[in-house]
């Protein structure tokens, strides 16, 4: 049972354009999320994240939105840049509980 | 970013013969984990550490061992290796409870032929 989706398996997005991945879950216990982004054959790097108590977090270039009633998230990437070309990974978690449930993961290819 | 390495990067090993992954990291994190990567599955957790000698198990447990007898270090033992457990490995440590990151290693690769 996938509680956390990535229903994109890839995406290709023009550079200077906005890339927009997104997330979608089941289990209405998770208050916590993350986005991590992975370059091949490196571990992952940690993003962004957001508390259910907001419904928008910013940093730079990278805004992640969360929309509990229906239980999907998103993360908008603008401008896109070539370096962020890479696999990205929505994860989710429960307060208190250390198990952080990962996305499949979405290819993002920006093309120059 | 937390210092962390694992050892090997890569092993290719036999079906029955036992593997053991090494996790190092020079953040003084209570917090680590093992989790391993397959197509389609995202990442999924095998193990974590709440402190030393303190482990418990993730949702992909069964044939995977662990041990952290030092802050710094988190081993994963695979008692008798078997096709279903190649994989890519990654280790990751978090500082405190609560929100923080996790912070993740870069990864072994493992083959079982």
């Amino acid at each position: 049972d996938q509680q956390v989706k990535q229903n994109s398996p890839s995406l290709s997005v023009q550079e200077g354009r906005i890339s927009i991945l997104n997330c979608d879950y089941t289990n209405s216990m998770f208050d916590y999320f993350l986005w991590y982004k992975k370059y091949p054959a490196e571990g992952p790097t940690f993003l962004i994240s957001i508390s259910s108590i907001k419904d928008k977090n910013e940093d730079g270039r990278f805004t992640v939105f969360l929309n509990k009633s229906a239980k999907h998230l998103s993360l908008h990437i603008v401008p896109s840049q070539p370096g962020d070309s890479a696999v990205y990974f929505c994860a989710a978690r429960i307060v208190g509980n250390e198990k952080l449930t990962f996305g499949t993961g979405t290819r993002l290819t920006i093309i120059p | 970013d937390a210092g962390i390495t694992q050892s090997p990067r890569h092993k290719v090993t036999e079906t029955g013969t036992p593997v053991t992954l090494r996790c190092h990291q020079t953040e003084n994190h209570r917090y680590m984990y093992w989790y391993r990567q397959d197509p389609g599955h995202g990442l999924r957790l095998i193990h974590y550490s709440y402190g030393v000698k303190d482990t418990d198990k993730g949702e992909v447990s069964d044939g995977y061992s662990v041990s952290r007898s030092k802050t710094e270090d988190f081993l994963l033992t695979l008692e008798s290796a078997t096709s279903s457990q190649t994989s890519v490995y990654f280790c990751a440590s978090r500082a405190q409870q609560g929100t923080d990151t996790q912070y993740f290693g870069p990864g072994t690769r493992l083959t079982v032929l």
